[in-house]
C-alpha cells in the first residue's frame, strides 16, 4: 500500500468551471475525510465518510461543492462554477473506523490537491 | 473564539535549540490530542500522539497535555535544520469524527 493518493496534484482553472479531484485511500481505513488549506492557515474540515456513507458535511461546504465515495473506495469532491476564493490546497485524509477508538483519531493525509481560480 | 489557538510564528532558532510549540483549545470534550508536521507542498504527517493528560516521549520530541488548562505543547530537543517545518497542533474526540487543527506553526532552524 502507498498511501493516500490525491489527483491531479495542481488544477487550474478559470472562474466558473468545475473541477474534481480523486482520493485514494489506504486500503484498510474505512474512514475518509477532505480538508481545505489555505496559505498559513491548518487544514479545515469539509465533510467525512465513514465507508461510503457521509456523515458530516461543514458549513464551508457550499452547495457548489459536492463529495462521493461510491462503494465505499475512492472518493471524488467536485466543485462546480468555480470561484477564486476557492482557490486553496485540498487535502484527503484516511483512518481507521470507530471500533480502533484511538485509530479513528490518527489521520494520514495525501500530498493534497492545489487549485488555482484565475 | 476559534476551538483551537496557535500562535502563527515564524519561530527561528539556531541549531541544536530546544524548541517549544503550544496551543490552547476551548472545548473540555476533546480527548486526543496530535501534532503533525507538514512540510512545504506537501501534506501533514502525524508526529506525535496523545489522549488525556500527561506526557509523552518519542527521541527527540516530547508532547505534552494539560488538560485542567486546555493546553497542549510540543517540544524538539536538539533541533536540526530538517526539522523546519509546520507544526500544527490537532484535537479530536473519541470515535473518530472531524478532527480540528491549529493554524500551524512554521519552524526555521538555522544551521
Amino acid at each position: 500500500d502507498t498511501g493516500v493518493s490525491q489527483n491531479p496534484r495542481h488544477k487550474i482553472t478559470k472562474r466558473g468551471q468545475n473541477v474534481t479531484f480523486r482520493c485514494d485511500p489506504i486500503s484498510e481505513h474505512n474512514r475518509l475525510y477532505w480538508y481545505r488549506q489555505t496559505l498559513g492557515q491548518g487544514p479545515e474540515f469539509l465533510t467525512y465518510f465513514q465507508n461510503e456513507a457521509q456523515l458530516e458535511k461543514s458549513r464551508l461546504l457550499s452547495d457548489r461543492f459536492s463529495a462521493e465515495r461510491p462503494k465505499g473506495s475512492f472518493s471524488t469532491l467536485e466543485i462546480q462554477r468555480t470561484e477564486q476564493g476557492d482557490s486553496a490546497m485540498y487535502l484527503c485524509a484516511s483512518s481507521l473506523g470507530p471500533r480502533s477508538r484511538s485509530g479513528a483519531n490518527v489521520l494520514t493525509f495525501g500530498a493534497g490537491s492545489r487549485l488555482t481560480v484565475l | 473564539q476559534k476551538e483551537v489557538e496557535q500562535d502563527p510564528g515564524p519561530l527561528s532558532v539556531p541549531e541544536g535549540a530546544i524548541v517549544s510549540l503550544n496551543c490552547t483549545y476551548s472545548n473540555s470534550a476533546f480527548q486526543y490530542f496530535m501534532w503533525y508536521r507538514q512540510y512545504s507542498r506537501k501534506g501533514p504527517e502525524l508526529l506525535m500522539y496523545t489522549y488525556s493528560s500527561g506526557n509523552k516521549e518519542d527521541g527527540r520530541f516530547t508532547a505534552q497535555v494539560d488538560k485542567s488548562s486546555k493546553y497542549i505543547s510540543l517540544f524538539i530537543r536538539d533541533s536540526q535544520p530538517s526539522d523546519s517545518a509546520t507544526y500544527l497542533c490537532a484535537i479530536g474526540r473519541g470515535g473518530g469524527f472531524k478532527t480540528i487543527f491549529g493554524a500551524g506553526t512554521r519552524l526555521f532552524v538555522k544551521a
